[in-house]
């Protein structure tokens, strides 16, 4: 089924780990996002990609990076880990055939750290 | 910049009661504007949409109006129910790539 995917759910780390969030879709979309979320709070754009090869750094600097060298994946990572991290983080994709195209969800990494 | 201003932040109202939203807009040559709502634990979804040349567009219980002169656009929800109760969040498509800038949400409580 089409869809996008993102593991882990839930993950417990401590402070200063390096991890990678992933992020898979199925669906061919050529944009894919990166959004940090409290809880019911607002959505802050962390990275962007608009295709293979293709990354920008969108509002919120969370001191993360990401790779685009497939089409349908799209990891997110945080160097050295710290508690202002503790967050959701949700990924999303959407086509790119113009201004009228839906944004896909992931079900959200719920991240804390210790 | 580009930003998209939402308001309330927090809606309550009686079940059966209307609900109203409200977004405003900085650029002018934007010409798509979803809605998502958010339940608890979930992830965000879709639930309508208008385009710039549509100043109303409806859906069941849901509503959705554009007014382009004054770069805002709103949700209306009839008769909410306890399903209702979400976060619900507006966006508008900006800039050459066609960024979707997000309003900030709005908490809707449905009181019993």
């Amino acid at each position: 089924e089409a869809d996008i995917y993102q593991t882990p759910r839930y993950l417990v780390i401590g402070t200063g780990k390096k991890i990678t969030l992933e992020c898979s879709q199925t669906m061919g979309h050529d944009k894919m996002y990166w959004y940090q979320q409290d809880p019911g709070m607002e959505l802050h754009l962390i990275h962007y990609s608009y295709g293979v090869n293709s990354t920008e750094k969108g509002d919120l600097s969370s001191e993360s990076t990401v790779s685009r060298i497939r089409t349908e994946h799209f990891p997110l990572t945080l160097e050295s880990a710290r508690p202002s991290h503790t967050s959701q983080y949700l990924c999303a994709s959407s086509e790119s055939r113009g201004p009228d195209t839906e944004a896909f969800f992931g079900q959200g990494t719920r991240l804390t750290v210790v | 910049g580009e930003n998209v201003e939402q308001h309330p932040s927090t809606l309550s109202v009686q079940e059966g009661d209307s609900a109203v939203i409200k977004c405003t807009y900085s650029d002018s040559a934007s010409n798509y504007f979803p809605w998502y709502k958010q339940e608890l634990g979930k992830r965000p979804q879709l639930i309508i949409d208008i385009r710039s040349n549509v100043g109303e567009k409806k859906d069941q219980r849901i509503a959705v109006t554009l007014n382009k002169t004054a770069k805002h656009f709103s949700l209306h929800i009839t008769e909410t129910q306890p399903e209702d109760s979400a976060v619900y969040f507006c966006a508008a498509s900006m800039g050459s790539n066609y960024q979707l800038i997000w309003g900030a949400g709005t908490k809707l409580i449905i009181k019993p």
